[in-house]
């Protein structure tokens, strides 16, 4: 199994400018998430998806769409870039059941300039 | 939204230290977790807690469920360098899935 797999691992972006950042698991799990992590915030829930057709916002969901075709990928999209959005993006997996824990993948770095 | 108040931001310790963090909240939770960043990559779990008063170890990690189910905390024992990272808590509500971080605690150790 490779696990959680995000691509690209860095990326610059001019603003305005769009991109999907990519997120695949092959570990057959229903419940997939984005979180970005900024210096002493830790990490913050973007949107997440409880299985395939279903997503749903995080706390902090403005400037990002998702959507989940699949059970295995769940792709977050900047539809115009802004400096603000500059950090580094977390996506994670999980089984349904109760209390199994959440995998991360290796993150995407993303400056906005 | 619900926070999570992690303590201390940084600690520099010797090797062979024990380490002590932990997370309040105002909020009441379900779930508490454990998780260490290496640099460059995601975060790993180590330690998850469900019930309230629960006392888990693992290796030379110990980490308690608060009994007002509103903060946890985390001892390493017997420190060495690869215990260098950032360590996170995080809780869980009734809302499935949906994690809360606190900030983190860096952790240098020297040597």
């Amino acid at each position: 199994n490779a696990g959680v797999t995000q691509t690209p691992k860095f990326q610059v972006l001019k603003t305005g400018q769009s991109m999907t950042l990519q997120c695949a698991q092959d570990m057959n799990h229903e419940y997939m998430s984005w979180y970005r992590q900024d210096p002493g915030m830790g990490l913050r829930l973007i949107h997440y998806s409880v299985g395939a057709g279903i997503t749903d916002q995080g706390e902090v969901p403005n400037g990002y769409n998702v959507s989940r075709s699949t059970t295995e990928d769940f792709p977050l999209r900047l539809l115009s870039a802004a400096p603000s959005q500059t950090s580094v993006y977390f996506c994670a997996s999980k089984d349904r059941r109760e209390g199994r824990e959440q995998y991360f993948g290796p993150g995407t770095r993303l400056t906005v300039t | 939204g619900q926070q999570l108040n992690q303590s201390p931001q940084s600690m520099f310790i010797q090797e062979g230290e024990d380490v002590s963090m932990n997370c309040t909240s105002s909020s009441i939770f379900n779930t508490w977790l454990w998780y260490k960043q290496d640099p460059g990559e995601g975060p790993v779990l180590l330690i998850a807690l469900y019930k309230a008063g629960e006392l888990t170890s693992n290796g030379r990690l110990t980490a308690q469920f608060g009994i007002t189910r509103k903060d946890s905390f985390l001892n390493i024992s017997a420190s060495i360098p690869s215990d260098v990272g950032i360590y996170f808590c995080a809780a869980g509500g009734t809302s499935y899935g949906k994690l809360t971080f606190g900030q983190g605690t860096i952790l240098t150790v020297h040597p």
